[in-house]
Formats: structure tokens, sequence, C-alpha cells
């Protein structure tokens, strides 16, 4: 079946520092593909997406390419800030809109001034 | 709005126990749907429901009940709790279900469920 695989974390960055988290599908066809945050004590929030390869979700200083050769959607942001701490889920779905998503294990991500 | 709002925001059941987490949204939207989150395990569909009198299950459903009476609200029943269902549930909304259209999904702030 479908399934997302995500770096393992968790993640300690300084403030400033360039993020990479890594995130790599398989799927019978061609998926949309997202990324959720979740901030402490909160629920999810979509954070970006591209529904077609070669696309580049963006947002918030985040940025993500849809890659069909390499089946793989990292996330990356150039200069970290303290409030980016979280947990970042990437996700597919197969159904064109983004219901019945399929999660990865998320990634916790921890900045330090 | 409020948004997705879900209740209670911690639970502690005993094995055998029944309870119902509520969910509710403002926003009227068609599609709601729940999931759980487990260590190592990211989010997981239990059931989803694409209109008012309309549910099915995804992908672990057992153990679990739903119905979809109104719009705005979409329960989760558990008949008979057991320790495998302690877990943080999250309910999410969008605004349709349409092959070919994207919408996004908002999520509620989650229940906490411990099953002793």
């Amino acid at each position: 079946g479908d399934s997302v695989t995500q770096m393992e974390g968790p993640v300690t960055l300084s403030e400033e520092a360039f993020l990479t988290i890594n995130c790599t599908y398989t799927a019978t066809g061609y998926p949309s593909l997202f990324w959720y945050v979740q901030y402490p004590g909160e629920g999810l929030q979509l954070l970006l997406k591209a529904t077609k390869a070669d696309d580049k979700g963006s947002n918030k200083g985040f940025e993500a390419t849809y890659r069909k050769e390499t089946t793989s959607f990292h996330l990356e942001k150039g200069s970290v800030q303290v409030s980016d701490s979280a947990v970042y889920f990437c996700a597919l779905s197969m159904d064109f809109g983004n219901e019945k998503l399929t999660f990865g294990t998320g990634t916790r991500l921890t900045i330090i001034p | 709005n409020a948004g997705v709002t879900q209740t209670p925001k911690f639970q502690v059941l005993k094995t055998g126990q029944s309870m119902t987490l509520q969910c509710a949204q403002d926003m009227n939207h068609e599609y709601m749907s729940w999931y759980r989150q487990d260590p190592g395990m990211g989010l997981r569909l239990i059931h989803y429901s694409v209109g008012a009198g309309i549910t099915d299950q995804g992908e672990v459903p057992n153990g679990y009940n739903v119905s979809r009476s109104t719009t705005e609200d979409f329960p989760l029943r558990l008949l008979s709790a057991a320790p495998s269902q302690t877990s943080v549930y999250f309910c999410a909304s969008s605004k349709s279900y349409r092959q070919g259209v994207n919408y996004e999904q908002y999520f509620g702030p989650g229940t906490r469920l411990t099953v002793t």
C-alpha cells in the first residue's frame, strides 16, 4: 500500500541554521504531497502542499519540491527560528483532494537560541 | 469561527468502559474524519464521512463506531475500551470531497485517551 517514510528525529538545531527534513513516499499512482506542522498542545496545520511533479510548495519560509524521479518531498528552510520548534509530518493523498491522508511518523524539531 | 472543536481534552477509562469523543465544526464542512496518533506511527485514519448520513471505514476502524446525523457533528464511540486504544485522537474537517479538487483539512486540538 501507499506509505510515507520520514527522517528520524528528534532534530535539534541552533537558531538561523539551515533545515532539511527528508521525506520519501511509495504510491501506486501520482499522489498529492503535504507537510503538516503540529505546535505543542495543538492540532495539525497544513504548512504547504504540491499536487504534481516538479511543483514547489512554500509557506512561512519553508519549501518542498515534488520530485517524482526520487519519490521525495524534502522540507527545507534557510534560517530557522525558535518559533519553528514543532513536530513536522509529511503526508500523501491519492484522492486528489487531501482527504484520506497517509502520514509519516513525524519529526520533532527543536530550535535552540 | 471556532473551527474544529473536540471534547474532552483528556480522558482516562478502565478496560471495558464505553465513551464518546465529541467533534464539532462550524465551517459548514461536508467532509469530516477521525485519526489516531500513536508514537512512532504518525496518524492513521479511523473513520470518515463525506456528508450527513454517510460514513465509511478508514485504515483502523475496529473497536470504533461513528455516525453523522448533522453536518456539524461527528462523534466517535468506543463501545468497550481496550488498552490498545490508548492514543491521541484528532478530528478533521474540510470543505468538500470532490474528485479533482483540493481542499485544506482543518484539525481539532485532539483528545488524549488513556485506557487502563
